[in-house]
């Protein structure tokens, strides 16, 4: 298994408050995603990274921010949390963009906005 | 819009059934295929992916694919199934720049022992 690491793994918050979600890899992978996962509708793409302080909105970006100060560490952000944002989310690590690449991900976080 | 479409949502078959989930994508351009697997409590992986040459994909644990570029289709199949093939599988696009995966709903399949 590559080595990625998300934590926290299961989260409980209240709406409005802020929460930031950690992605930690040892493969030394440039590419990073983060992805939502939801129930009918499989896995979308929230946000990703190409580089150290470089990233870019994905399909669902809205109330979510990144951040990427090192190769190894992704964050996301919510902002203000909100019962929407209720999914499980899960990072994801390539080597490169060509689009032939496996993607690997991380165990997932669970988090439940109430 | 790019999209991929799993028909099924939930297949139940009995051990040693074969198996057939459907995957059809709408995606311009040249394309990417994969099909990942996520086993209850874990997380997803890889079970095969084309990009080109043979249509016929062959990845782990017995599954294939075949890519029928006049359907838009990418179906996976598995000749036999076994209890542990129990997990939700994901077929999902990705074009040649930027390697951002385009997902599927996901199909949950249940094998009864």
């Amino acid at each position: 298994d590559a080595g990625i690491t998300q934590s926290p793994r299961h989260k409980v918050t209240e709406t409005g408050t802020p929460v930031t979600l950690r992605c930690h890899q040892t493969e030394n992978h440039r590419y990073m995603y983060w992805y939502r996962q939801d129930p009918g509708h499989g896995l979308r793409l929230i946000h990703y990274s190409y580089g150290v302080k470089d990233t870019d909105k994905g399909e669902v970006s809205d109330g979510y921010s990144v951040s990427r100060s090192k190769t190894e560490d992704f964050l996301l952000t919510l902002e203000s949390a909100t019962s929407s944002q209720t999914s499980v989310y899960f990072c994801a690590i390539s080597d490169g963009t060509s689009g032939r690449e496996t993607q690997y991900f991380g165990p997932g976080t669970r988090l439940l906005v109430l | 819009a790019q999209s991929v479409s799993q028909h099924n949502h939930h297949v139940i078959l009995s051990e040693a059934a074969s198996l057939e989930l459907g995957c059809n994508y709408s995606y311009g351009g040249t394309v990417n295929l994969f099909w990942y697997v996520q086993y209850p409590g874990q997380h997803l992986q890889l079970l095969l992916k084309y990009f080109s040459g043979d249509p016929l994909v062959k990845g782990i644990k017995g599954f294939e694919a075949e890519f029928i570029k006049s359907k838009f289709s990418f179906n996976l199949r598995k000749p036999s199934v076994q209890w542990s093939d129990t997990a939700e599988y994901f077929c999902a696009v990705s074009g040649n720049q930027g390697g951002k995966l385009i997902f599927g709903q996901g199909t949950e399949l249940s094998v009864k022992p």
